[in-house]
């Protein structure tokens, strides 16, 4: 019931590219979703998040899509970068995510020049 | 603002000996996490303070590990005796009821030999 399931745990994208990451919960009682990214050697910062009262954020290339129904919410990327090289987290809270916060497995995005 | 400052960033020692792992939260956030993080484990919650009481250590993954926070500007999170085991990076997130996003310090990597 607590966990989030992320997916793919690696994605390989062309420059210019859209990048999908998937992630899928089951505890309908979480009410905040934001997605992270880390950059090797560093801690994941908070990239976009969404609540479940609105099925689409949209910041700058970054856009978080969000299912309700079927539980599920992703992050697409625009135009991917090679900066946008970096490991992406989803994750779920209830409480308006100011407390425990749970994550996916983590997706390793390389975006190739 | 210094952001989340943990130290020391690695620490390298025998298994057997005990580990001190130090946090200083960001000035004025109320909420403070730590997580562990491993390959196959993904990012994991082990503990975490409301006003440095600890809420929620359901994820401390034994008797070995402990957590304190004697105040609002410090924790540590202490293995004590350490294991091969317990390598990994070891992450403090700092976060206000306000703001709701968790501040991540750069973590401190942990190599038990």
């Amino acid at each position: 019931q607590q966990q989030v399931k992320q997916s793919p745990q690696s994605l390989i994208v062309q420059k210019g590219g859209i990048s999908i990451i998937n992630c899928a919960y089951e505890n309908t009682a979480f009410d905040y979703f934001p997605w992270y990214q880390q950059f090797p050697g560093k801690g994941p910062a908070l990239l976009i998040a969404i609540r479940p009262d609105v099925s689409e954020k949209k910041e700058g290339r970054f856009t978080i899509s969000f299912n309700k129904s079927a539980k599920q919410f992703s992050l697409h990327i625009m135009d991917s970068q090679p900066g946008d090289s970096a490991t992406y987290f989803c994750a779920a809270s209830t409480q308006g995510g100011s407390e425990k916060l749970v994550f996916g497995k983590g997706t390793k995005l390389t975006v190739n020049p | 603002d210094a952001g989340v400052i943990q130290s020391p960033r690695h620490e390298v020692t025998e298994m057997g000996q005990e580990v001190t792992l130090r946090c200083k939260p960001i000035s004025g956030h109320d909420y403070l996490f730590w997580y562990r993080q491993t390959m196959m484990r993904g990012l994991e919650l082990l503990i975490y303070f409301n006003n440095n009481v600890p809420i929620d250590d359901s994820g401390m993954p034994e008797d070995r590990f402990s957590a304190k926070m004697p105040n609002a500007s410090f924790s540590t999170l202490k293995i004590q005796p350490s294991e091969p085991r317990d390598s990994a990076v070891y992450f403090c997130a700092s976060s206000s009821l306000r703001a709701y996003e968790q501040y991540f310090g750069p973590g401190t990597r942990l190599t038990v030999t």
